[in-house]
């Protein structure tokens, strides 16, 4: 079956755009997770969504938002980039939301200038 | 490939030699940790799981011990392949009320040698 399917790969916005990255779960899974990347900070939590509600979310700014719709697609948002929110933005997927395995997609880079 | 980190902790062996990483975790009432693997350009991968009431599990070449007296995680990769050299995170999730919250480690790259 096809795995965590995350769009676009790569993107380069401005200081001050907005940004939406897209995230289509594997069939059937219903909880979507998204993380940061970066090399100062690593891997961070951002938040998770099961059945179109957030269920966590990390100490990220407002700026950073998201949802889920009733096919398990997620999307988020990241609004007034700064230069700082250039990173490797992962989502992951499982069944339950709790205690299971995480499926990562590849990611969308995100460079901001 | 994607930079997935500076200054990582680097751990170098030779081919067909057993490798060892380390993972130190904060949270005493963590009860669910992964150790995930990420190559060059890809997201994580899931290599093996660990729940608190055990302390060791084994999957195919890999062990995973869990010390929860002090909050210690390794990761032991047999025979270690060329395949193997990646960037591997240990992550701990604790019961915050639900959900799929992990908390990553910093990550350590094991490289190997032919």
């Amino acid at each position: 079956k096809a795995g965590v399917t995350q769009t676009p790969r790569y993107l380069i916005k401005t200081r001050g755009q907005q940004v939406t990255l897209s995230c289509s779960p594997i069939s059937g899974h219903r909880s979507v997770s998204w993380y940061q990347q970066t090399p100062g900070q690593g891997l961070q939590f951002l938040f998770e969504y099961f059945s179109e509600t957030q269920r966590n979310k990390g100490n990220f700014p407002g700026r950073f938002s998201g949802r889920q719709f009733s096919n398990s697609r997620s999307e988020m948002n990241v609004s007034t980039l700064e230069l700082g929110d250039s990173a490797l933005y992962l989502c992951a997927s499982s069944f339950l939301a709790g205690g299971e395995v995480l499926t990562f997609g590849a990611g969308s880079r995100l460079t901001v200038l | 490939g994607e930079s997935v980190g500076l200054h990582l902790p680097t751990l170098s062996v030779q081919e067909g030699d057993n490798s060892i990483i380390n993972c130190a975790y904060s949270n005493s009432a963590s009860d669910y940790f992964i150790w995930y693997k990420q190559e060059s350009g890809k997201g994580p991968q899931f290599i093996i799981d660990i729940r608190s009431n055990m302390d060791k599990r084994q999957g195919q070449r890999v062990t995973v011990l869990l010390n929860k007296t002090v909050k210690h995680l390794s990761l032991q990769i047999a025979a270690t392949q060329p395949g193997d050299s990646a960037v591997y995170f240990c992550a701990e999730q604790g019961f915050t009320g639900g959900g799929n919250k992990l908390t990553f480690g910093t990550g350590t790259q094991l490289k190997v040698e032919l």
